[in-house]
């Protein structure tokens, strides 16, 4: 089965804490992307990335940090800089993220909340 | 700075009926357009995408383009309560590829 798979499903942390939530897809998209929503809001974008050793910082990137060492995955560090971390997070990629016919597809998310 | 806007809602509708949901978008540079649902606690999830003005249908799914009025629309005929979720609207500027999404209405299809 080809898809987005992101872990853990549900995290909790402590203040002070940094924590990776993973990303992995099997769909051989060159494009992927960190979102995060929060209660009644949009989509709000962190990272993203075009191309393995490449990503390029969103709309609100301060606290977060990312790599890209494979194209299967895209994982999303949440440091103690973040200073309201607790939101769901969200997963995503595309084809060549050249725009044109390129759709996004997304992972089934990851909630992060903090204690 | 790109905007696009949508009623919260909540928007109701009885089980049957057509469901109107509308966005409207700032940037006149947009060329692609997506339409998502996200059912609670659920990743968002692709309906449909159009990119050329008029209508574009897929089942009981219909998306609606006008450029020049700067709004796209879906329609839901036959409206059931397994589509009661929140859609979200995105908007891609041609030569990008980061979508701007708007906040999402919330649909009830009551019985």
């Amino acid at each position: 089965d080809g898809g987005i798979t992101q872990s853990p499903k549900y995290l909790f942390r402590k203040e002070g804490q940094n924590v990776t939530l993973s990303c992995e897809q099997n769909l051989n998209h060159d494009a992927m992307y960190w979102y995060r929503q929060d209660p009644g809001q949009g989509l709000r974008l962190i990272y993203y990335s075009q191309i393995v050793n490449d990503f390029q910082k969103g709309d609100i990137a301060e606290g977060y940090s990312v790599s890209r060492e494979k194209k299967e995955s895209f994982p999303l560090t949440v440091t103690s800089a973040q200073k309201n971390p607790t939101a769901f997070y969200l997963c995503a990629s595309s084809p060549q993220g050249l725009g044109g016919t390129d759709t996004q597809y997304f992972g089934p998310g990851t909630r992060l909340t903090v204690l | 700075q790109k905007e696009v806007e949508q009623n919260s809602g909540p928007l109701s509708v009885p089980e049957g009926a057509i469901a109107s949901l509308n966005c409207t978008y700032s940037d006149r540079g947009s060329q692609s357009f997506f339409w998502y649902r996200q059912y609670s606690g659920k990743s968002p999830e692709l309906i449909m995408f159009i990119y050329s003005n008029g209508d574009k249908e897929d089942g009981r799914f219909t998306a609606q383009l006008n450029k020049a009025s700067q709004y796209v629309s879906l329609l839901i005929r036959d409206s059931q309560p397994s589509d009661s979720a929140t859609y979200l609207c995105a908007v891609r500027r041609g030569g990008s590829y980061i979508p701007t999404f708007g906040r999402g209405t919330s649909l009830i299809v009551h019985p």
